[in-house]
């Protein structure tokens, strides 16, 4: 069992749906990072978080410490929005990585 | 400019061939981090270093070494090149308690 899960694997979305992708872990960690990576292959971090909840944008991230559980939400999506979105625990820098969600919004 | 760079970009090698990849970053960041990423296996940490001094295993270290060359080098090489090396290879860089930042990504072949 991998030690940071996510779900679903694939999703599709029509433009302007509300979108949840969910991680889950079985580490203890000092932080939750999530990260997209875009169809060309750059990965940028959207949030890091350690409690409570985060908002940029139409984007919301929240942790659940106790159940070791992270959601990453997207309101009204866009196309612009597919790409594969990533999730990775850890401490003292040293990142474990779920296998990512591939998001993919149609017009 | 980019704050975080990978050179080179692409590059195809032979079986046996010793190999370098650099990262560069001008974000003034300690830390400094080498990933693979190969397809439906996630990132995996190779190697990270906190400061110039500094140099720690990841999960898969066997096969590669790391130089930190100064606070904003990072360097990885592939003493012994082997086909089961080709990923896609990204350098990210962070402070502490800050999210990390990623390079472009070099995408290795080794044939």
């Amino acid at each position: 069992k991998n030690e940071v899960e996510q779900s679903p694997q694939n999703l599709t979305a029509q433009e302007g749906e509300f979108i949840t992708i969910n991680c889950s872990y079985s580490v203890g960690i000092s932080a939750l990072h999530w990260l997209q990576q875009h169809p060309g292959g750059g990965i940028v971090s959207l949030f890091m978080l350690s409690s409570g909840k985060k908002k940029h944008g139409r984007l919301i991230a929240t942790i659940n410490i106790q159940e070791k559980h992270s959601s990453l939400h997207i309101t009204a999506s866009h196309p612009r929005d597919s790409a594969v979105y990533i999730c990775a625990g850890g401490s003292q820098g040293n990142l474990i990585f779920g296998k990512g969600t591939k998001l993919s919004v149609k017009p | 400019d980019a704050d975080v760079t990978q050179t080179p970009r692409n590059r195809i090698t032979k079986t046996g061939k010793r190999i370098m990849l650099e990262c560069s970053q001008t974000k003034g960041h300690d830390r400094m981090y080498w990933y693979r990423q190969d397809p439906g296996l996630g990132l995996q940490l190779i190697y990270y270093s906190f400061d110039v001094k500094d140099i720690n295993k990841g999960e898969i270290s066997d096969g590669y070494s790391v130089s930190r060359q100064a606070q904003a080098k990072f360097s990885l090489s592939l003493e012994s090149a082997i086909p089961n090396q080709t990923a896609l290879y990204f350098c990210a860089t962070s402070q502490q308690g800050v999210t990390q930042y990623f390079g472009p990504g070099t995408r290795l072949t080794v044939l």
